[in-house]
C-alpha cells in the first residue's frame, strides 16, 4: 500500500518561509492534498494538486509536485503565528481513500 | 454550507459500554468517509459509504465496530464493547464523489475509554 513520509517537526521565525516536505511510494496516486489541523481541532483543506500539474499556488501557500521523485512540498510565505499548526499531506488515487502521513508540527516563533 | 458536522464533539465512556457518533455530511455530498486518529498520528481510514452502500471497510475496522448510513445522507459509527485502544478523535468527511475530488472533513469527535 501507499506509505507517506513527513518530517515530524519545523520551526521558522516570523515572516519567513516555510517548506514542509512529504515523500510518498505509490506513483499512481492522481490526487494530493495539504491538510492544516490545529490543536483539538479537525482538518481543514488548504490547497490539493492534481497529478498532472507541476506547481499550484493558492495567495502564501505554494505546492510543488516532483513525479519522479515522487516528493510534494508546501511552502508558505511570510509565515505567521497563526500558522502553527500540524501539517498533514494525503494521497489518492481514483476510489480508493486518502492515506495521510504522520504530520509535521509547524512551530512560528514570534 | 454548513461543511461536515460531527456529534458528540467529545465523549467520555468506561470500558465496556457502547458508544455512537453521528455525521451530518455536506449537503448533496454522495461520498461519506470515517477516519480515527490517535496522538501523533494521522488519520486511519475506517470505512466509506457512497450514497447509502457501504462500499470499503478498513481492516481496523474490527466486528465491534458498525457503521451505517441508512438514507444516504447522515451516517452513524457505533462501538461496542469498548475498549481503552478505542479512544481517539473519530473524523468523518465527505465529498461530492467525482472523479478528481475534494474531500471535506469534519471537526472530529473525541472518545476517551476510561
Amino acid at each position: 500500500g501507499e506509505d507517506v513520509e513527513q518530517s515530524l517537526f519545523l520551526s521558522v521565525r516570523e515572516g519567513d518561509s516555510s517548506v514542509i516536505n512529504c515523500t510518498y511510494t505509490d506513483s499512481s496516486s492522481t490526487y494530493l492534498y495539504w491538510y492544516k489541523q490545529e490543536p483539538g481541532a479537525g482538518l481543514q483543506l488548504l490547497t490539493y494538486i492534481f497529478s498532472n500539474m507541476d506547481m499550484k499556488q493558492d495567495q502564501r501557500l505554494t505546492v510543488l509536485l516532483n513525479k519522479k521523485d515522487k516528493h510534494l512540498s508546501l511552502r508558505i510565505a511570510d509565515t505567521q503565528t497563526g500558522d502553527s499548526a500540524i501539517y498533514f499531506c494525503a494521497l489518492g488515487a481514483g476510489n480508493t481513500p486518502l492515506v495521510f502521513g504522520k504530520g509535521t508540527r509547524l512551530s512560528v516563533i514570534a | 454550507d454548513t461543511g461536515v458536522s460531527q456529534d458528540p464533539r467529545h465523549k467520555i465512556t468506561k470500558r465496556g459500554q457502547n458508544v455512537t457518533f453521528r455525521c451530518d455530511p455536506i449537503s448533496e455530498h454522495n461520498r461519506l468517509y470515517w477516519y480515527r486518529q490517535t496522538l501523533g498520528q494521522g488519520p486511519e481510514f475506517l470505512t466509506y459509504f457512497q450514497n447509502e452502500a457501504q462500499l470499503e471497510k478498513s481492516r481496523l475496522l474490527s466486528d465491534r465496530f458498525s457503521a451505517e448510513r441508512p438514507k444516504g445522507s447522515f451516517s452513524t459509527l457505533e462501538i461496542q464493547r469498548t475498549e481503552q485502544g478505542d479512544s481517539a478523535m473519530y473524523l468523518c468527511a465527505s465529498s461530492e464523489g467525482r472523479t478528481l475530488d475534494t474531500i471535506y472533513f469534519g471537526e472530529g469527535s473525541w472518545l476517551t475509554v476510561v
